[in-house]
């Protein structure tokens, strides 16, 4: 069975500044990745799929990256919005959810 | 308005049964792979289970041989109904459209739309 990893469980980032976030297969999901912002008492955006594509309406500052096993979502110049938890999710066969990136203001 | 919206949630007693529902709107839920995912309390996400548009279910090994997906086309709506509850099966669950993309040559999947929630509670 396929195990999603995410780091680091939570990642403190000014406003203004850039937020990387890594997620890691541990085998080869070629480019079958999403990425999903969640704030509280609400339920998940979808935000990547496909590793790269930016879902309708998500902003240019939110880019993924990466094949394979390792990947990476890039957040630009965070709002004040984009503070929230971020999920990766694989999709082989069916989804299966990393544990979570908790960005929170510095 | 794409939109689904959960119902059926509440208190059950472990041992005891509970059925959800995920309502459609804007889509055709049965053209769709429909998926529900649960977020225990102050945990992830997890996944559930998924019925494609063919017909085919899976499911998480956590839920194996006691949920089940199913959907009425007629009433454009998703269930799953759940047996045999567990303290550990307390969550909110959502309802999710797993929305299919081609990006030649392959297709890429994500969870587009879902819905806002229904909370279930097991416990005597």
């Amino acid at each position: 069975e396929i195990v999603m990893t995410q780091s680091p469980a939570t990642l403190s980032v000014s406003p203004g500044e850039r937020a990387t976030l890594s997620c890691r297969a541990s085998q080869s999901v070629s480019s079958n990745l999403a990425w999903y912002q969640q704030k509280p008492g609400q339920a998940p955006r979808l935000l990547i799929y496909g590793a790269s594509t930016r879902a309708t309406g998500i902003p240019a500052r939110f880019s993924g990256s990466g094949s394979g096993t390792e990947f990476t979502l890039t957040i630009s110049s965070l709002q004040s919005e984009d503070f929230a938890v971020y999920y990766c999710q694989q999709y082989n066969n069916w989804p299966l959810f990393g544990q979570g990136t908790k960005l929170e203001i510095k | 308005e794409v939109q689904l919206v959960e119902s059926g949630g509440g208190l059950v007693q472990p041992g005891g049964s509970l059925r959800l529902s995920c309502a459609a709107s804007g889509f055709t839920v049965s053209s769709n792979y429909m998926s529900w995912v649960r977020q225990a309390p102050g945990k992830g996400l997890e996944w559930v289970s998924v019925i494609y548009s063919g017909g085919s279910t899976y499911y998480a090994d956590s839920v194996k041989g006691r949920f089940t997906i199913s959907r009425d086309n007629s009433k454009n709506t998703l269930y799953l109904q759940m047996n045999s509850l567990r303290a550990e099966d307390t969550a909110v669950y959502y309802c999710a459209r797993v929305m299919e993309w081609l990006l030649p040559p392959y297709y890429y999947y994500g969870m587009d739309v879902w819905g806002q929630g229904t909370t279930v509670t097991v416990s005597s």
